[in-house]
């Protein structure tokens, strides 16, 4: 089967450094999307990597490594607004395969 | 520029009615999307459509049907609406694997409840 494992919460303080792991097993990979989605919102792209290595977008950076089937989302400087959960999804034959989502609850 | 909209944003059916979700993009994608996202849950397919004219089944196809008879619409229709089909549910688009980065472009969602 295909599955994508994320924890479930992560909690931080602001101004801190946070990073969201994700482990995948899927039939067909081309590469690993971020998604940010605030409660009662759609979610809203954050990055993509279709090859090892970090990718580095302002505040956030996307690490992505094939041969362990892992990736990590990093989030510098948190800011109160990134509360929010954060999903990976592998891009698989047309399609994203999506994980349950992050929740990342920020202390003052 | 609209990007994705759907309509309606909140709807509440009866068990057993039926209904139709409207999505339209302005972008010229080719690609696009219906997943239905249960609370505290991920995404999930339900089904996508490559072009005008194709479609194809998702993760949980069974209780919806769609068409694309233009680039521009994709509506999913719900037959014999059940409990569980409360959800929120999300179209997206998306250029296609020759410009794919993995990006999808989401509407604003809608938010189902059969009663």
């Amino acid at each position: 089967g295909q599955s994508l494992e994320q924890p479930s919460e992560v909690t931080a303080v602001e101004g801190a450094i946070v990073q969201i792991n994700c482990t995948y097993q899927t039939s067909g990979f081309y590469g690993l999307s971020w998604y940010q989605q605030h409660d009662g919102g759609a979610p809203t792209f954050l990055s993509y990597n279709a090859l090892d290595g970090l990718e580095e977008t302002g505040r956030f950076s996307s690490f992505l490594s094939r041969s362990d089937s892992y990736g990590y989302l990093l989030l510098q400087e948190l800011q109160m607004k990134d509360s929010a959960s954060y999903f990976c999804a592998v891009l698989s034959n047309y399609q994203l395969i999506w994980g349950a989502g992050t929740k990342l609850i920020i202390k003052p | 520029n609209a990007g994705v909209t759907q309509t309606p944003k909140f709807r509440i059916l009866k068990i057993g009615q039926s209904m139709t979700l409207q999505c339209t993009q302005d972008m010229n994608h080719n690609y696009m999307y219906w997943y239905r996202q249960d609370p505290g849950m991920g995404l999930k397919l339900i089904y996508y459509s490559v072009g005008a004219g194709i479609t194809d089944k998702g993760e949980v196809p069974n209780g919806y049907n769609v068409s694309r008879s233009t680039t521009e619409d994709f509506p999913l229709r719900l037959e014999l609406a059940a409990p569980s089909q409360t959800s929120v549910y999300f179209c997206a688009s998306s250029p296609g694997t020759s410009g794919n980065t993995g990006e999808l472009f989401f509407g604003e969602g809608s938010r189902l409840t059969v009663l």
